[in-house]
């Protein structure tokens, strides 16, 4: 089974801050990979699909690069909704998440 | 508008069984793999199961392979998950997603707002 590792696992940060979060597989899965935004009592949404395509509607401060193992989500300049967790989810084989990343208000 | 919305969950004593269904609107239902995601309170996101568009394939997570099964209702726009010998472990938020595969793969663009499962005597 492939792992997926996120780090860190809570995240401080302020408004406007700009915020990278790393997803590490445990072998190697192309760019199959897809971050997906949860806020407390909602479902999951998509935000970015194999590594670097962004969902259509996301808003263009929220980035994906990587491939093979090592991936980043990055939101180029935090804003109040953004307050949320984060998983990485790779694709390649069955579907694995992350534990997540809770990014918080400093 | 792309709606999916599960029922089905409750409290429910060790060793039952639980019935969850996920009602599809707004989109061709036939046309789509299926799967049931599952989050324990407080944790993270864990798939659960999966369904080809027809119904003819399945695939399952090994922690519920033998006890679960998923099928689907096209006619009903219907999917479903029967739940049998449930465990504490099992309890969680389910949650149904549609798959969608863009130039390659299989990953979720539309989920259900889920259902709350609570396996405890």
């Amino acid at each position: 089974d492939i792992q997926m590792t996120q780090s860190p696992s809570t995240l401080s940060a302020s408004v406007g801050d700009r915020v990278t979060i790393t997803c590490r597989a445990s072998q190697s899965i192309s760019s199959w990979l897809a971050w997906y935004q949860q806020k407390p009592g909602k479902a999951p949404k998509l935000l970015i699909y194999k590594a670097s395509s962004l969902e259509s509607g996301v808003p263009s401060r929220f980035s994906g690069s990587g491939s093979g193992t090592e991936f980043t989500l990055t939101i180029s300049s935090l804003q109040p909704d953004d307050f949320a967790t984060y998983y990485c989810q790779q694709y390649n084989s069955l579907w694995t998440f992350g534990q997540g990343t809770k990014v918080e208000i400093k | 508008e792309v709606q999916l919305v599960e029922s089905g969950g409750g409290l429910v004593q060790p060793g039952g069984s639980l019935r969850l269904s996920c009602a599809a609107s707004g989109f061709t239902f036939s046309s789509y793999w299926m799967h049931w995601v599952r989050q324990a309170p407080g944790k993270g996101l864990v798939w659960v199961s999966r369904i080809n568009s027809d119904g003819s394939s399945t695939s399952y997570a090994d922690s519920v392979k033998g006890r679960f099964t998923i099928s689907r209702d096209n006619a009903k726009n219907t999917l479903y998950l029967q739940m049998n010998s449930l465990r504490a472990e099992d309890t969680a938020v389910y949650y149904c997603a549609r798959a969608r595969r863009a130039t390659g793969l299989y990953y979720f663009d539309y989920w259900g707002q889920g259902t709350l499962v609570t396996v405890s005597s």
